[in-house]
């Protein structure tokens, strides 16, 4: 049963450039959100996908976008990169409707911003 | 506005001491609290979480103690093993409304 699978795992972007995040979610999830985690921090909520539809929102700019695909798959993409968006972002899917509360989180993929 | 605060930083303990970690919530419509483990490199992983309507929960070496009138609640790991060295996190939601609200971590070393 594959877990949470997370592309590229390292990369490494100059500032104003674009990027795009991959994220399949753990076999039978339907809904996916991602997180930031800035160094020695704990992760920020960004946003999350389900149906796809963005369902819920953090305070991030509308610089971050995504998208999710009928077999549930997920984008991360942000726009006009900042230093400061130089971290690890986390993709954790989850089964709407069960009420157990439980995120799954994928290995990350650490960005760097030059 | 942090409404999850995790205390201590870091945490240094003895191979079969007990590690400590508190957090401290703000949104009395949080109603799960769970608290994740993660390695270097890692994804955070889910350890063990608890409702509001329970004082206390425990799976293992691992104890969560949750005082309701308080906001607060508390990871104990009994036995502290080199192995549980990690950073822990622990996160606060409203189940299936979306997100969850984590604390800043506290990385635990436990010395052999």
């Amino acid at each position: 049963d594959a877990g949470v699978t997370q592309s590229p795992t390292h990369l490494i972007k100059t500032r104003g450039q674009q990027v795009t995040l991959r994220c399949s979610p753990k076999s039978g999830h339907d809904t996916v959100s991602w997180y930031q985690q800035a160094l020695g921090q704990g992760p920020q909520f960004i946003f999350q996908y389900y149906e796809e539809e963005e369902r819920q929102r953090g305070n991030f700019p509308d610089r971050f976008s995504g998208h999710q695909y009928p077999n549930y798959s997920s984008e991360l993409n942000v726009n006009a990169l900042l230093l400061g968006d130089s971290a690890l972002y986390l993709c954790a899917s989850s089964l709407t409707g069960t009420n157990t509360g439980e995120l799954f989180f994928g290995e990350g993929s650490r960005l760097t911003v030059l | 506005q942090q409404q999850v605060k995790q205390s201590p930083q870091s945490l240094i303990v003895q191979k079969g001491g007990i590690s400590i970690i508190n957090c401290a919530y703000e949104n009395t419509a949080f109603d799960y609290f769970p608290w994740y483990q993660q390695f270097p490199g890692k994804g955070p992983a889910l350890l063990i979480a608890i409702r509001p309507d329970v004082s206390e929960k425990k799976e293992g070496r691992f104890t969560i103690s949750f005082n309701k009138s308080a906001k607060q609640f508390s990871l104990h790991i009994m036995d502290s093993q080199p192995g549980d060295s990690a950073t822990y996190f622990c996160a606060a939601s409203i189940l299936d409304a979306g997100k969850s609200t984590f604390g800043d971590g506290t990385t635990l070393t436990v010395k052999p």
